[in-house]
């Protein structure tokens, strides 16, 4: 079964603080992902990399940045949080097809404060 | 126009009855098609992939496409309480090569 492991599950951070959500995928996928998802509005794509050291923006980057030193992580990094950031964020992963499944982690629930 | 678009609900079915979920997507060129259920505080888990044009089965799940209206559907057969979820359209393919998520509709078995 593909694993996809988001380390924290739950946190409250207070405005300004530089924030990290982790994460680690053990399918040899190529691709990783960051979504955040809020009432309303659906599933919307931060960030995703589709190799070591590569990124790229989705639809809503602004105030996020990433890293992928390792192929099987995939980190989302909060620079300054804000209040609007405080979401539900989903990280995934998938091998380079256009068409293969993207498999989800179990999300990290972030409140900033 | 939205990309992908789902009618948010809910939709109310008794149990044992037939649910059809619906989805409508503007990139003529999309190529990969999937529906995902996500239990509320829950993370999405895919139940149906599909790629051409048609029905594919598993299970309960039947998933239906035609590129020509730019449909994909999913039928639920005898419906069960726990069944009740949000079910998320997601489209892959096409110009961005990305894929992209329906706002969901939300599901509700009543027993």
């Amino acid at each position: 079964d593909v694993k996809v492991t988001q380390s924290s599950r739950y946190l409250v951070k207070r405005t300004g603080e530089k924030v990290f959500l982790e994460c680690v995928q053990d399918m040899d996928h190529e691709n990783m992902f960051w979504y955040r998802q809020d009432p309303g509005l659906g599933l919307r794509l931060i960030y995703f990399s589709y190799d070591v050291k590569m990124k790229e923006k989705g639809d809503i980057p602004e105030g996020y940045s990433v890293s992928r030193e390792k192929k099987e992580r995939f980190s989302l990094i909060l620079e300054s949080a804000s209040t609007n950031q405080t979401s539900m964020y989903l990280c995934a992963s998938s091998f380079v097809s256009a068409g293969d499944t993207i498999y989800f982690g179990e999300g990290s629930w972030l409140t900033v404060v | 126009q939205k990309e992908v678009e789902q009618n948010s609900g809910p939709l109310s079915v008794p149990e044992g009855a037939i649910a059809s979920l619906n989805c409508t997507y503007s990139d003529r060129g999309s190529q990969s098609f999937f529906w995902y259920r996500q239990y509320s505080g829950k993370s999405p888990e895919l139940i149906m992939s599909i790629y051409s044009n048609g029905d594919k089965e598993d299970g309960r799940f039947t998933a239906q496409l035609n590129k020509a209206s730019q449909y994909v559907s999913l039928l639920i057969r005898d419906s069960q309480p726990s069944d009740s979820a949000t079910y998320l359209c997601a489209v892959n393919g096409g110009a961005t090569n990305k894929l992209i998520f329906g706002t969901g509709t939300l599901l509700a078995v009543q027993p």
